[in-house]
């Protein structure tokens, strides 16, 4: 099973863009990059995935690089709102379930 | 709206007392699953189900069961709850192919005194 790295903690000021990398040097082939967020006391939320090429929505881009060993999640504008652990996960493909295995995350304080 | 709802957001439960911790999903997903969370550790697979009936054992199934007697309903449970189940308790469920993405309960955070 692949596994995810990501920094502990990162600072960013409110009204930036928030860059989170991940890195996933051991991804095969058929295996997704998916980034979760949990808010303080709240289940975890997803935000996007992709398989090879960027991708975006109204939260979120994703930046993955062309040997997909790495990737990074970008909040364009932050907000306080954005303070929370995201968590990079690369999903894990069984016969049977499809589950996905989560790390220790980053930890990202938007500050004002 | 698209809802995991989990039965109890605390629940303070003694030790040796069984517990049932419940997850029920409308949206027709074949896949549910059971983490636990704590401070450091991050979030750890305990059991999942592909099925009604079907189980499958995840990181760290030690000291736990599941039920799964209907697919919107999946059931955690502790036979003889000891301190060290502690913890943030998340339910989530997906549905079954490909890269679908797999949405959460609140979480019930569990105490075993």
């Amino acid at each position: 099973d692949a596994k995810t790295t990501q920094p502990p903690s990162m600072d960013c000021a409110e009204g930036r863009a928030a860059n989170l990398p991940c890195n996933h040097s051991t991804i095969s082939g058929n295996e997704y990059v998916y980034w979760y967020r949990q808010i303080h006391s709240q289940g975890p939320q997803y935000i996007i995935h992709g398989l090879k090429n960027n991708e975006t929505n109204e939260m979120a881009s994703l930046i993955i690089t062309e040997d997909r060993k790495s990737s990074t999640l970008i909040l364009p504008h932050a907000t306080l709102r954005d303070t929370a652990v995201y968590y990079c996960i690369v999903r894990v493909a069984s016969n049977a379930g499809n589950m996905l295995t989560f790390g220790g995350g980053t930890r990202l304080m938007v500050k004002p | 709206d698209v809802k995991v709802t989990q039965s109890s957001r605390y629940l303070v439960k003694r030790t040796g007392e069984k517990v049932f911790l419940e997850c029920v999903q409308d949206m027709d997903h074949e896949n549910m699953f059971w983490y636990r969370q704590d401070p450091g550790l991050g979030l750890r697979l305990i059991y999942f189900s592909y099925d009604v009936k079907m189980k499958e054992k995840g990181d760290i199934p030690e000291g736990y069961s599941v039920s799964r007697e209907k697919k919107e309903r999946f059931s955690l449970i502790l036979e003889s709850a000891s301190t060290n189940q502690t913890s943030m308790y998340l339910c989530a469920s997906r549905t079954g192919g490909g890269d679908t993405e797999a949405f959460f309960g609140q979480g019930t955070r569990l105490t075993v005194v």
